[in-house]
């Protein structure tokens, strides 16, 4: 599977768009990308979720450019409680690679600190 | 509020105990996994099972033995642990078959601690 790369650490201000980058430049046509985010103590928290279209939820939005090399997670309107790790993941879908299926590839993640 | 359920959350022991951690889900998802994770690090992914059965094991030492006894069930039997054992023990679950491209959903850990 496809590696990530993200910056180590962001700075962002409570109220105020968050923008985490992620740099996928290996990923094949069949990889997904994952967004994950685990706040301290607590088990990772599925965010979203998409292959090559933007995607929107309740929590973030996804934008993947056109050559899937890279996206962007929006958190809208950052709040303190979206300070966490966030981990950005591409891993193919199972009935592809059933060798390999159900394997989650975390790397080093994003540690995303939230300021008033 | 997770709908993977982990117990205990926080667990000490001997390098001579034996333990069990246990891990349940009602989603109706049939696939569920077990991660370790040490402080500060990422995930690492130590069992796979697909409908109860055994389908990815990372080279994980015996001394960690997974268990499915039906599809809403994980357990990892624990026995002479070393003290390097101790971290974060993560279960997730997600569905599986055409929806493979499904994400999994984490339980928030069992902190083990061996003496």
């Amino acid at each position: 599977d496809a590696k990530t790369t993200q910056p180590t650490s962001m700075d962002c201000a409570e109220g105020r768009a968050a923008n985490l980058p992620c740099n996928h430049s290996t990923i094949s046509g069949n990889e997904y990308v994952y967004w994950y985010r685990q706040i301290h103590s607590q088990g990772p928290q599925y965010i979203i979720h998409g292959l090559k279209n933007n995607e929107t939820n309740e929590m973030a939005s996804l934008i993947i450019t056109e050559d899937r090399k890279s996206s962007t997670l929006i958190l809208p309107h950052a709040t303190l409680r979206d300070t966490a790790v966030y981990y950005c993941i591409v891993r193919v879908a199972g009935w592809l690679r059933p060798d390999s299926w159900g394997k989650f590839q975390f790397g080093a993640g994003t540690q995303v600190v939230v300021t008033p | 509020d997770t709908e993977v359920t982990q117990t205990p959350k926080h667990l000490v022991m001997g390098m001579t105990n034996k333990k069990s951690l246990k891990c349940e889900q009602h989603m109706g998802h049939r696939a569920m996994y077990w991660y370790k994770q040490k402080a500060k690090k990422p995930p690492e992914l130590m069992f796979v099972y697909s409908y109860e059965k055994l389908s990815i094991n990372e080279s994980v030492p015996s001394r960690f033995s997974p268990e499915c006894p039906n599809s809403s069930l994980l357990n990892l039997h624990l026995h002479a642990l070393q003290p390097e054992d101790s971290a974060l023990y993560l279960c997730a679950s997600s569905q599986e078959g055409s929806y493979s491209n499904q994400p999994q959903h984490f339980g928030d850990g069992t902190r083990l601690s061996i003496l």
